[in-house]
């Protein structure tokens, strides 16, 4: 296993299309984490997953915005109705089941709406 | 939430020189992470601190905790230009996810 990957790592998009983000973490991890950082700000917290559960989601979620894990595998991160506001850096990252274990991030999605 | 101070926002050194980076939490820190991002790319784990008063080393940097677990230090010595990037504090406020600081964004000079 070489980490955590995300797919693509580069999108762009027209305002008002829908935009769906891969990511796929490291095996034995049951927590996975989505994070959206902008230009000059540290990651923001979007949502997490212990296994397939969705255990909390930020306020930064709007309901345009969904994440699943089905089978606590691989998650998906969709962005209904793209605005201009959503351009952003969109990092997702794992750990391992124990608490204060550190997380590992992927390379991340850069995604511009224009 | 945890709130994250990071000082300087960002610095520039002479290689070879030291550089400290400074992280200040608005709460007790259960966790305090430190991350390096290049631009444009995820972040890559350097080290995580617990105990208060803890300090680790990786090569040539070393990061600390302090005794009351509100601020945290990363200290790199003989800077080379592979140390330059963006680096990140993050914190675990006992709830599995981590809050971090805006990042210091550190620039090494030939």
């Amino acid at each position: 296993d070489t980490g955590v990957s995300q797919d693509p790592r580069h999108k762009i998009t027209k305002r008002g299309q829908n935009v769906t983000f891969r990511c796929d973490p490291i095996s034995e991890h049951n927590r996975l984490y989505w994070y959206r950082q902008t230009l000059g700000q540290g990651p923001e917290f979007l949502t997490y997953f212990q296994n397939e559960a969705q255990l909390e989601k930020s306020r930064l979620l709007s309901d345009r915005f969904s994440a699943e894990r089905p089978k606590g595998s691989f998650s998906t991160l969709e962005i209904q109705r793209t605005e201009q506001g959503d351009s952003a850096m969109y990092l997702c990252a794992s750990s391992g089941g124990t608490f204060n274990t550190e997380a590992f991030f992927g390379q991340g999605t850069r995604l511009t709406v224009v | 939430s945890q709130e994250l101070e990071q000082s300087p926002q960002s610095l520039i050194v002479q290689e070879g020189k030291n550089l400290t980076i400074n992280c200040t939490s608005s709460k007790t820190l259960y966790g305090l992470y430190w991350y390096k991002q290049k631009y444009g790319e995820g972040l890559i784990f350097l080290m995580m601190l617990q105990k208060g008063g803890e300090e680790k080393s990786h090569e040539k940097i070393t990061a600390k905790l302090d005794e009351k677990k509100q601020q945290s230090s990363l200290h790199i010595t003989a800077s080379q230009p592979s140390h330059a990037g963006i680096y990140l504090c993050g914190a675990d406020s006992n709830d599995y996810k981590l809050s971090f600081g805006a990042g210091t964004t550190v620039t090494v000079r030939a």
